[in-house]
């Protein structure tokens, strides 16, 4: 089955700095790479999503990029603010009518003053 | 509002109850799931639906079981509580032909 890595687990990042976290996956046949924050104590809220057509995207100051040869996509935090803290998981998902998330085993990301 | 709902959201239990924790969801998704997850730890697949009449268990393993007898509705029962179930309990749904998932707002379980 697939198999996601989540690197790091956690990052400290002064505000205004940029933030980055990287995901590998194993199964060449995944297709849907979503991103997900967690603030404490409540649901995990899809941030941003790629599908495996395109290489990049990007929605104000989050991006995420794609590289299917390697088999790794990367959130891009800029202009970290404090509301930024939260734990992050990347996710990947194989196309099909039979299909699950797995999930990478995420990253707390402290954004300090 | 379309929404995913949990009930209970906190619930304190002793060992040896048995409870049943309720997931509904508004939107009309097809495809459902139950996760386990301690705070801000990694996200554990317990059970999935991916229709009325269809249940599969998850990659962790669980006492738990699920049924699906109405499209919105998921309920996940624990037929003997023990301290080991204690954790946050993540409901979440998607419809068939979406990518996207969406997450309940969980119930956290205390088992004492």
């Amino acid at each position: 089955g697939e198999n996601v890595e989540q690197h790091p687990s956690t990052l400290s990042v002064q505000e205004g700095d940029s933030a980055v976290i990287k995901c590998t996956y194993s199964d060449s046949a995944s297709n849907y790479f979503p991103w997900y924050k967690q603030e404490l104590g409540k649901r995990p809220q899809l941030i941003i999503d790629i599908r495996s057509n395109v290489g990049e995207k990007k929605d104000q100051r989050i991006a995420v990029t794609l590289n299917k040869t390697a088999k790794h996509f990367s959130l891009h935090i800029t202009e970290t603010q404090p509301e930024d803290s939260a734990v992050y998981f990347c996710a990947a998902r194989k196309g099909g009518t039979a299909s699950k998330l797995t999930f990478g085993t995420g990253t707390r990301l402290q954004v300090t003053l | 509002e379309a929404d995913i709902y949990q009930t209970p959201r906190y619930l304190v239990i002793g060992t040896g109850k048995k409870i049943t924790l309720e997931c509904s969801q508004t939107m009309g998704h097809d495809k459902m799931y139950w996760y386990q997850q301690d705070p801000g730890m990694e996200l554990h697949l317990i059970h999935y639906s991916y229709g009325v009449n269809s249940t599969e268990k998850g990659d962790l393993s669980s006492e738990s079981t699920v049924s699906r007898i109405r499209t919105e509705h998921f309920p996940l029962t624990l037929e003997s509580a023990r301290p080991s179930h204690t954790s946050q309990y993540l409901c979440a749904s998607i419809r068939t032909g979406s990518y996207e998932q969406y997450f309940g707002p969980g119930t956290r379980l205390t088992v004492t």
